[in-house]
């Protein structure tokens, strides 16, 4: 199994709710990634777990709020966002941070609508 | 960290060979070329990456300048299927983010 799911697919939400998006590899790998992508923009980088820690944080609005629970699973908590937060979000995986000479896998995204 | 640029665009006729160029010239001696690619509604996939030397596998060749400031991402017959936005990425042992760049679009013409 080389997947990396990401769910939902699709998201709407108000700028006063709460949502998360999760993201699940079952590859064994021990580093995990959020991005963000805007329309016809390259991915930007917000998070990096490796070892279910945190371990980068790109500066990203406390209004993102990551969550490693296990090393599988990889959660991005939403609340009060801006409309502005709209975009695809991205979930990869590689196998650890200190190995990037491998090959990282990314999910398909779940394409975010704050409104 | 190091740079990489590549041209915002290309387009090739398909079942051609395509020839995708990356410069790095800041590119340090323990950097790993990376590439990936992003079809539309999709996210990345891995192509290939390599250190010094040439590299070959099942999707495409990368052919690295000997003195490494500069790289080309060689599919060898291009369908319609490669069309794509083609990223080329150096990551370093210590700093192995992988930091997107804007990526050349590649149109496949029929």
């Amino acid at each position: 199994d080389t997947e990396v799911t990401q769910t939902p697919k699709h998201l709407v939400m108000g700028m006063t709710n709460k949502k998360s998006l999760k993201c699940e590899q079952h590859m064994g790998h021990r580093a995990m990634y959020w991005y963000k992508q805007k329309a016809k923009k390259p991915p930007e980088l917000m998070f990096v777990y490796s070892y279910e820690k945190l371990s980068i944080n790109e500066s990203v609005p406390s209004r993102f709020s990551p969550e490693c629970p296990n090393s599988s699973l990889l959660n991005l908590h939403l609340h009060a966002l801006q409309p502005e937060d709209s975009a695809l979000y991205l979930c990869a995986s590689s196998q650890t941070m200190d190995r990037m000479n491998t090959e990282a896998f990314f999910g398909q995204g779940t394409r975010l609508t704050v409104v | 960290d190091a740079k990489t640029t590549q041209p915002n665009s290309m387009e090739s006729n398909e079942e051609e060979p395509v020839h995708l160029p990356c410069n790095h010239s800041t590119i340090s001696g323990t950097d790993y070329i990376h590439w990936y690619r992003q079809l539309p509604s999709q996210g990345p996939e891995y192509v290939i990456h390599g250190l010094t030397s040439n590299v070959n596998n099942r999707m495409a060749s990368l052919a690295i300048a000997e003195d490494r400031k500069s790289s080309t991402l060689i599919l060898h017959r291009a369908t319609l299927r490669d069309a794509a936005v083609y990223y080329c990425i150096l990551t370093n042992f210590g700093n192995e983010k992988l930091t997107f760049g804007t990526g050349t679009r590649l149109t496949i013409i029929p």
